[in-house]
Formats: structure tokens, sequence, C-alpha cells
């Protein structure tokens, strides 16, 4: 079955270092790939997704991703992290065959500490 | 802006009771999606919607079901709560192309006591 890891369930990082969280998918088709965020209490925002094309895709408040197709990885990154991303963060994968139906993993708790 | 906006965002009810939560979406999509999100679990697909009273089976199905009149709305329902339910719950919504994202509701987050 499709599945989607995030090995990291939580992280603290310092208010302007820099952050990358770690997301694999188990599946060997080429995935349409995703980063949400979700703050306390609210919905699930889009931060960028990936169809196709360049393997580093940007998305909004700063954050960027890559995709490895090797390493079946789409790792979220931002060079400098403000107190104002401490949220969770979730990678979630569409698998075509599956009538794109998204994955999600199972999350990543930031913490930004000042 | 575009918006997906549920019922209630908060909701207690009784074990036995038959629970609704509402959904709606102002984009015209033709795709609608219930989810159920537990702490460590992520998001687990319970229905999902791709037109007018069509529905289908996602990964949790039991214990839950669906309507679906109008393209804008779609409704999951607890026929008989329990516990075990207690969760929250997130509606979502995309076009039907396959190069589509889901923008997703604020959740309601159900107690059953």
């Amino acid at each position: 079955a499709q599945s989607v890891t995030q090995p990291d369930i939580h992280i603290t990082v310092s208010e302007g270092a820099s952050l990358e969280l770690r997301c694999n998918y188990s599946y060997g088709a080429t995935p349409y790939l995703f980063w949400y965020v979700q703050s306390p209490g609210q919905g699930l925002q889009l931060l960028l997704k990936y169809f196709s094309g360049d393997t580093l895709v940007q998305g909004i408040k700063g954050f960027e991703a890559e995709f490895k197709r090797s390493q079946s990885s789409f790792n979220l990154r931002k060079p400098s992290v403000h107190w104002s991303d401490a949220a969770e963060y979730f990678c979630a994968v569409a698998f075509m065959e599956y009538g794109n139906k998204l994955v999600f993993g199972a999350g990543t708790i930031l913490r930004v500490k000042s | 802006d575009v918006k997906v906006t549920q019922s209630s965002r908060y909701l207690v009810k009784r074990t036995g009771e038959k629970v609704f939560l509402e959904c709606v979406q102002d984009m015209d999509h033709e795709n609608m999606f219930w989810y159920r999100q537990d702490p460590g679990l992520g998001l687990r697909l319970i229905y999902f919607s791709y037109d007018v009273k069509m529905k289908e089976k996602g990964d949790i199905p039991e214990g839950y079901s669906v309507s679906r009149e109008k393209k804008e709305r779609f409704s999951l329902i607890l026929e008989s709560a329990s516990t075990n339910q207690t969760s929250m719950y997130l509606c979502a919504s995309s076009r039907a192309s396959g190069r589509a994202w889901q923008f997703f509701g604020p959740g309601t987050r159900l107690t059953v006591l």
C-alpha cells in the first residue's frame, strides 16, 4: 500500500536558523507531491506542490522543497525560520494510479525558540 | 477569496446520537473529501465524492456515511456516535483534473461523551 513517512514527529529550531523537514514515500511511479501547514486550531494551507518539471519548487512564506526521485523524497526547507512558522507540517502524496487521492504523512510539529 | 466552510468548529455529542457535519465550498469543485485527523496518525480519508450523488469509501469508512445532494455541499453522518469517533474532522475540495490540489476547511472538533 502507498505510504508517506515523516520521520520527525517534533523539531525545535532557533529563530533565524535553517530548517529541513523530511518526507519519503513508498511507491515507484512519479506521484504528485504537496506540503501543507496547519496552525493550531486551523485547517490545512497549501505551502507548495510538485507535478513535474523543475525538481526544486518554491512556495509561499519563503519555503521550498526538492523532489529527489532516486530517494523517493520531497524534503521541505526554509533558510531562516521565523517564530510565526511554528505549526504542524504535513507532506502529502497523490498517486495517479489510485485516483489522485491524497495520502498524508503523520505530520511534523515545528517549535521555534527565540 | 475561495472558501471551504464547515458548519461547526466545536461539537459535543452523546454516545448513540446521530451527528451531521456539513461542508460547503464556493469554488464549483467537482471533488469533495472528508478526513479524520488524530495525533500521530496524520489525516485519514473517510469518504470522498467526485460528483453529485456519487461517493466512494476511503480508508476508514466504518461508522460513517455521506451525502452529496448538491455540488457545493458534502455532509458526513455518524449514524450512532461512539467515543472512538472523538476527533478533528476536516473537509476538503478540489477540481477533478489530475493536477489539482485540495483546499481545506477549518475543521470541526467533535467530542463524543
